[in-house]
């Protein structure tokens, strides 16, 4: 299967800074690749979807302006945490799409601790 | 409004032990995944099920998609303690590849 990496794996930050977190497909050219937020014990909630050389699609109630999104290349896709709070701190995992049967491949997501 | 309700969502059971993991939807979905996920990892793909009725085994894991692929279930049989992680299901609608989860099930196997 596809191969999705992350970086960093965990970051701690101070209040206000902003993170870039990268997700990079390894062994293929994602044209597609998703960003998910994940607390403690929970199920995956999708922040955007991310495809090659357009603008990102921001799910409903998540701020464009705090979670900037990039896709410059096919096989990196970019999330910017800007002015980071304690708040934003979380799981947040990356996913590229792949085949007609919509499965994705994951990230070993990265670990975002505002201080 | 959750579209696919994953139950139960928390599960303890000794080694040995069967289990079934339910996902149902009043939607019909083009196809239907499952992933399991361990603690500070991304989620894993262990199956995908796509036409109405489908079973496929992975050694003791048993999925099932419903005849109107509107429901999923998994079944393991003789649970281990390395089965223990949260598991996800996941549907597609064809709305550019994006996946509508399921709450998840933090299943906990005890030796």
């Amino acid at each position: 299967g596809a191969v999705v990496s992350q970086h960093p794996s965990w970051v701690i930050c101070k209040s206000g800074t902003s993170v870039k977190i990268e997700c990079r497909s390894l062994d293929f050219q994602a044209t597609t690749m998703f960003w998910y937020r994940q607390f403690p014990k929970k199920s995956l909630m999708l922040m955007a979807t991310s495809n090659e050389g357009s603008k990102a699609t921001y799910e409903q109630g998540v701020e464009k302006d705090k979670f900037l999104i990039n896709h410059a290349s096919l096989t990196l896709s970019t999330l910017t945490v800007t002015s980071a709070h304690p708040e934003d701190s979380s799981f947040y995992i990356c996913s590229e799409g792949k085949g007609a049967s919509y499965e994705q491949y994951f990230g070993p997501g990265t670990r975002l601790t505002v201080t | 409004t959750q579209l696919l309700e994953q139950s139960p969502q928390f599960l303890s059971i000794q080694e040995g032990e069967n289990l079934t993991v339910y996902c149902n939807s009043s939607s019909v979905f083009s196809s239907l995944q499952w992933y399991r996920q361990e603690p500070g990892e991304g989620p894993v793909l262990l199956v995908t099920v796509v036409t109405g009725g489908e079973v496929k085994k992975l050694k003791r894991l048993t999925f099932q998609f419903g005849d109107a692929r509107k429901d999923s279930s998994l079944h393991i049989t003789a649970a281990q303690p390395g089965d223990t992680g949260l598991y996800l299901c996941a549907g597609a609608r064809n709305q550019g590849g994006k996946l509508i989860f399921g709450q998840g099930t933090e299943l906990s196997v005890k030796p």
